[in-house]
């Protein structure tokens, strides 16, 4: 079966440019989770869907970043007025039912270049 | 604050040998632990868990310690094999309660395993 697709693979930007990156998860899972990869770094949790909600958004650094989940299936991740440090690797993964035990599957990220 | 350390950047063995992957953490609510292997290009894969009632968790060739006094986890990998090759991150979660699984990763090391 598919696994979790995310496009585009590689987004290139300006400074202050808005930005949307897609994920695809698999399907039936009801759980969606963004995490942020910096270069040399490990993921970073961003926001947690269950559904169509956002559960836990702990982990989004401020209100220029938003994601959504209109339909409980694909997200989306919006980034406004980029900046140079948002550069990093957005890793999209499911989970059947966001269990604490539960395995998450991941894309393979969209790689952000903001210049 | 780096919850999850994995402090060495890479290691380099020989096919055939054991390779030892190490990893700290600092917070002493993360009672479920994860190792995610990860090649360029790709998502982080699932390879093995162990919850914190357990001190070891075997699947074929890689087994995981947990030492909860020391707030230490290692991944034993024998016998190594050149397709091992990637960067390894240990994660944690909290298993109970409202985590959602939200996982906290380490830095990664990059393994390289020789012919």
């Amino acid at each position: 079966g598919a696994g979790v697709s995310q496009t585009p693979s590689n987004k290139v930007t300006e400074k202050g440019k808005y930005v949307e990156l897609r994920c695809d998860p698999i399907s039936g899972h009801t759980a969606l989770y963004w995490y942020r990869q910096s270069l040399g770094q490990g993921p970073e949790f961003l926001i947690y869907f269950q559904g169509t909600g956002a559960a836990d958004d702990s982990g989004l650094p401020n209100d220029r970043f938003f994601a959504v989940r209109p339909e409980g299936s694909v997200s989306t991740l919006k980034i406004q007025r980029t900046e140079r440090g948002d550069s990093a690797v957005y890793l999209c993964a499911s989970s059947f039912r966001g269990g604490n035990q539960e395995t998450q599957y991941f894309g393979p990220g969209t790689r952000l270049l903001v210049l | 604050d780096q919850q999850v350390k994995q402090n060495s950047p890479s290691l380099s063995v020989q096919e055939g040998r054991i390779s030892i992957l190490n990893c700290d953490y600092t917070n002493s609510m993360f009672d479920y632990f994860l190792w995610y292997k990860k090649y360029p290009a790709e998502g982080p894969t699932f390879l093995i868990s162990i919850s914190s009632i357990k001190d070891k968790n075997e699947d074929g060739r890689f087994t995981v310690f947990l030492n909860k006094s020391a707030k230490h986890l290692s991944l034993h990998i024998v016998p190594s094999q050149p397709g091992d090759s990637a960067v390894y991150f240990c994660a944690a979660s909290v298993a109970f309660g409202t985590s959602y699984g939200k996982l906290t990763f380490g830095q990664g090391t990059i393994l390289t395993v020789h012919p």
